[in-house]
């Protein structure tokens, strides 16, 4: 079946950089996306979600950005921080009906920030 | 508010029993869903379940089941275990039902099920 998928299985960074997370995702019919972080010994944990009616949408130090024409999503983390070490998932919610409980992840990149 | 809570955080079983999986859902929400992650398949989704019916299903054998309760606690049962159940299976809670276009999905600790 159609899934997402991600390009960068890994991805080492300084403090203080900037780092961009990407996500390719096949299903045309999603509508809905989300970032998830997962630590080591920890379930997922919400970064930040958008919906197919936007294309960027910033939290705090987070900016995730999706482009429909070419079915590409990524986040961006502003200062990097040593914290910020963990595997980004990015997820997305097929529209319509009642599949709202269901997502579909990608396979995760494993981000790295060296002091 | 308190989060989700999985019980137990680890398990060691021999192949061929049965185990049995809790989650307590965030207070307030009536969707449990079920995933199970491993390092070659990642996160794969199990089933969710909704006012104590199953109202999604993923592509898993019908050795894995779970349930809902009036209360919105899950349980999910894999019987006849095999080597290759072994995973760490997450349950996450969301209220259900898309409010503004979303639903965000809040996860467990996840239990540790090894089989041997």
């Amino acid at each position: 079946g159609e899934s997402v998928g991600l390009h960068l299985p890994t991805l080492s960074v300084q403090e203080g950089d900037n780092s961009i997370i990407n996500c390719a995702y096949s299903n045309s019919a999603s509508d809905y996306f989300i970032w998830y972080k997962q630590e080591s010994g920890k379930g997922p944990q919400f970064i930040i979600d958008i919906r197919s009616n936007m294309d960027k949408r910033q939290g705090q130090r987070v900016t995730v950005l999706l482009n429909k024409t070419v079915k590409h999503l990524s986040l961006q983390i502003a200062a990097t921080q040593p914290g910020d070490s963990a595997v980004y998932f990015c997820a997305e919610n097929p529209r319509g009906g009642t599949s709202y409980g269901k997502l579909t992840f990608g396979q995760g990149t494993i981000l790295t920030v060296h002091p | 508010k308190a989060g989700v809570t999985q019980t137990p955080r680890y398990l060691i079983k021999t192949r061929g029993q049965q185990v049995t999986l809790s989650c307590s859902p965030i207070s307030g929400h009536r969707s449990v869903s079920w995933y199970q992650q491993t390092p070659g398949q990642g996160l794969q989704f199990l089933f969710e379940y909704f006012s104590e019916t199953q109202r999604n299903k993923g592509n898993f054998p019908g050795r894995f089941s779970g349930r809902q309760f009036s209360n919105s606690r899950s349980e999910m049962n894999v019987s006849t275990l095999e080597l290759g159940d072994s995973a760490l299976y997450l349950c996450a809670s969301s209220m259900g039902q898309v409010s503004g276009g979303k639903n965000i999905q809040y996860f467990g600790a996840g239990t540790r099920l090894s089989v041997l």
